[in-house]
């Protein structure tokens, strides 16, 4: 079945070490997307890639990058977690097609998230 | 400030009631869709609504977009226990970024 993967589902890491999560998709789509989400919220984007075009949210603190380095996967490093970086982070894709955005629709389907967890 | 408002935010009903979430937007919309989240997992899509004035239904959820495609009700028939979980709305306004709702959390007690 086409899917989106997380791994590892759950992540501690200790105050300032850099970590990095991961996320493959069989979808085959253009578009990746992190989200940061915390508890009861709704997922907030901190940045997308388009191919490999890497499009950061104004509001993402530099403490975040991400990598793209094929269709399929895409990495999130956080270079030194603080405390309020203890969320769940969700991976999704989209096609970004030209139909979808001429009026079409933007379906995105989703990983099954990483929980990170900051001591 | 949200471009898609939600309401309520929470939301207990017993099971066997009925439930309705709301999401409204002073934004025309494309097509919205919903999502629902369960607890330690990633949003899953639950339906997509293109047209204005359509209702799609799933089993026993009824979506309905407005007319104006400014708006867009959540509607479930005898909720059950399984039912519970966070309710998310959300629709790209202009290009592939989807913007989501507050989400409404929504408990089904036995």
């Amino acid at each position: 079945d086409a899917m989106v993967i997380q791994n590892p589902r759950y992540q501690v890491t200790q105050f300032g070490k850099p970590v990095t999560l991961s996320c493959s998709q069989t979808l085959n789509h253009n578009v990746m997307y992190w989200y940061q989400q915390k508890s009861s919220q709704a997922p907030k984007l901190l940045f997308h890639y388009y191919d490999k075009d890497f499009n950061n949210e104004a509001d993402t603190p530099d403490n975040f990058q991400s990598r793209r380095p094929n269709t399929s996967f895409c990495f999130l490093d956080i270079r030194s977690p603080g405390l309020g970086d203890a969320a769940m982070y969700l991976c999704a894709t989209s096609t970004g097609t030209l139909l979808g955005r001429l009026g079409g629709y933007n379906e995105q389907f989703f990983g099954p998230g990483t929980r990170l967890t900051v001591l | 400030t949200q471009l898609l408002e939600q309401s309520p935010q929470f939301l207990s009903i017993q099971e066997g009631e009925n439930l309705t979430v709301y999401c409204n937007s002073s934004s025309v919309f494309s097509s919205l869709q919903w999502y629902r989240q369960e607890p330690g997992e990633g949003p899953v899509l639950l339906v997509t609504v293109v047209t204005g004035g359509e209702v799609k239904k799933l089993k026993r959820l009824t979506f309905q977009f407005g007319d104006a495609r400014k708006d867009s009700s959540l509607h479930i028939t005898a909720a059950q226990t399984g039912d519970t979980g966070l309710y998310l709305c959300a629709g790209a306004p202009n290009d592939y970024k989807l913007s989501f709702g507050a989400g409404t959390t929504v408990t089904v007690r036995a």
